[in-house]
Order: structure tokens, then sequence, then C-alpha cells
């Protein structure tokens, strides 16, 4: 049963435009957020991350959006590069109690077109 | 500052044959953490050591797998004897954790091992 779903396998984005990567989650006790970017043959990359008081967490190009009631988080990408051209992982974790694994979506393969 | 590094970057064993994977965190991060990635699926949670203790190990599969962090430093995966199904990515991360927050962690390339 997968608590973190990136529905879109991959997404295709023209160089200059936004990007938009979405994430959802079922388990409600899930209180920080983060996305990780990763090049084939490299680990994940951390990029951006909310805790689940705030909505909205910005850092340059990169904007993370939370919306706690419909249990889904986006990542903005604005304006995409070719260097943006990665797959994204979505990650969740239970900040309480000192298990601090995370939770990851599938990937969401990002092509970033001239 | 160095970051996550692993050893090796591939192993290729046979079935039923012992692999050791070495996982050396950023110098000073108290946390650090096992993952896999099987082919086609997510990376999943194997386990979390605060210094050389483990902290949680939910996510271990079976008692052929056994990690150590003595001392509190590098830690070790070890994988005994080997199936087909242990096959994939394996990543180690590390995070220094502040009191307020803070849960970025920070992961190595990754060891490819491939049982045959």
């Amino acid at each position: 049963d997968q608590q973190v779903k990136q529905n879109s396998p991959s997404l295709s984005v023209q160089e200059g435009r936004i990007s938009i990567l979405n994430c959802d989650y079922t388990n409600s006790m899930f209180d920080y957020f983060l996305w990780y970017k990763k090049y084939p043959a490299e680990g994940p990359t951390f990029l951006i991350s909310i805790s689940s008081i705030k909505d909205k967490n910005e850092d340059g190009r990169f904007t993370v959006f939370l919306n706690k009631s419909a249990k889904h988080l986006s990542l903005h990408i604005v304006p995409s590069q070719p260097g943006d051209s990665a797959v994204y992982f979505c990650a969740a974790l239970l900040s309480g109690g000192g298990a601090d694994g995370l939770t990851f979506g599938k990937g969401t393969h990002l092509i970033i077109q001239p | 500052e160095a970051g996550v590094t692993q050893f090796p970057s591939h192993s290729v064993i046979e079935k039923g044959q012992t692999v050791t994977l070495r996982c050396d965190p950023i110098s000073g991060h108290d946390n650090l953490y096992w993952y896999r990635r099987v082919m086609g699926k997510e990376i999943k949670f194997l386990l979390h050591f605060v210094k050389e203790s483990k902290q949680d190990e939910s996510g271990m599969p079976n008692n052929r797998f056994l990690a150590e962090r003595t001392g509190g430093t590098y830690s070790t995966l070890k994988v005994q004897p080997a199936e087909l199904e242990d096959s994939g990515v394996y990543f180690c991360a590390s995070s220094h954790r502040a009191g307020t927050g803070g849960y970025e962690q920070y992961f190595g390339p990754g060891t490819r091992l491939t049982v045959t």
C-alpha cells in the first residue's frame, strides 16, 4: 500500500516554462515533506522541504506548496532549465518519536525540452 | 565538506554468497540511514542509526540483513546469504537534525548489488 504517490511517471516541459510536479499522500500523520532530484547513477539530492505548519516554501526557482486538507503537495520550478531534467522524488516523514525513515513516491521523470 | 560516500559502487555476487556494503556519513552527522531501491519500485527505508544505536529497523526485510555502526561513525550492511531478490541499489543517507526541524537527509551515490 503506497502512502506517497506520484501519479505522473514522466513530464515534458519546454525550457523557460513552469514545471509542476505533483505528489499525494494518504497518511495524515506525515508532518514533513521533502523533494529530491536524482540523476542517473547518482544518489538523490535534496532540493526543498516543507513542514506541515506551512503551506508554501520558496527557494530560488523552486517552490513547494502543501495542501493538507487535500493531502497534496506540488513542486513548481520556474523558469525550467535544461539541467532540471532528472527524476524528482517526493518524500514524507513522521517527525515525532525519533523514527525518521523517509517514505518515498516512485518518482516523476522531468524532461526539459529546448 | 565531503558528502556521504559508499563502497563499493557496484557488486556482483552469486546467490548464497555474502556481501558487505559500507557507508561513511557526512562528518558530524549522528543520524545514518539505509535505503534500498529495487528496479521499478520506490526507494524504501531499511533502518536508522542514531550514533551507534539502532533507532528503527522496521524496514529490514529479514534476518539475512545485518547492519552495524560501531563507534558511531561509518556503517556496514551485510547480506548473508544473498538471494536473487536482494538485487537493487542500496543508498545510505545521513543527517544532523537540529532540535527545531531540519530533517533533510543527504544521500550517497549508492551501491548497485546484483545477485546472480
